[in-house]
């Protein structure tokens, strides 16, 4: 079966603390994103990766971090420095450019206590 | 920052009924795409349609674009429970309209069909 697996399903974490969302592809893509998203709105670009160990900043990258090691994997850490985390955070890959229709992993719904 | 707009931002229909939802957008673009996404899941791709196409069809969408309003609209004929999600539009501003040539999406539509 191909597609993207987001992990965790759900994520809590204490304030000051770093936690990674895990992202893999198996569909063989060269780019892959990480998107936002607040209750009622649409999708805020974080971090995007057009190809292995490469990756820019999107709309809203600060307080995040990641890396891309690997084609098949693009994880994100939300630090410390992220002074509003709570959100569902999505990944997504395509086949080359921004331009491609995106393939959508089900989502991390991250929690801060 | 925010290219799309949907309108309306809620609607609510009986089954059977057609759903129509639109989408503005501000600078020229290469393409326009709308997804869906069902309460907690991620996004599902609809239909991508191109600046140079008009009206694109897939089953019970349809998807029209008019580049010289900058706007698009999706039908959704004969409607069922379970097409109850949002939907979204995406655009692609090209590099030299200041984008990115990354998806924009607008905050979506939230549709309700009633059984």
């Amino acid at each position: 079966d191909g597609g993207i697996t987001q992990s965790p399903k759900y994520l809590f974490r204490k304030e000051g603390q770093n936690v990674t969302l895990s992202c893999e592809q198996n569909l063989n893509h060269d780019a892959m994103y990480w998107y936002r998203q607040d209750p009622g709105q649409g999708l805020r670009l974080i971090y995007y990766s057009q190809i292995v160990n490469d990756f820019q900043k999107g709309d809203i990258a600060e307080g995040y971090s990641v890396s891309r090691e690997k084609k098949e994997s693009f994880p994100l850490t939300v630090t410390s420095a992220q002074k509003n985390p709570t959100a569902f955070y999505l990944c997504a890959s395509s086949s080359w450019t921004g331009r491609d229709e995106q393939f959508f992993g089900p989502g991390t719904r991250l929690t801060v206590l | 920052s925010q290219q799309g707009e949907e309108d309306p931002q809620a609607l609510s229909i009986q089954e059977g009924e057609n759903a129509t939802m639109n989408c503005s957008y501000k600078t020229s673009i290469n393409n326009l795409q709308w997804y869906r996404q069902n309460s907690g899941r991620g996004l599902v791709h609809l239909i991508l349609i191109r600046s140079n196409e008009r009206e694109k069809h897939s089953g019970r969408l349809r998807v029209t674009l008019d580049t010289s309003k900058k706007s698009s609209s999706l039908l959704i004929t004969a409607s069922r429970a379970a097409d109850t999600a949002s939907y979204f539009c995406a655009t692609v501003p090209p590099v030299s309209q200041g984008g990115s040539e990354k998806l924009v999406f607008g905050k979506g539509t939230k549709l309700t069909v009633n059984p």
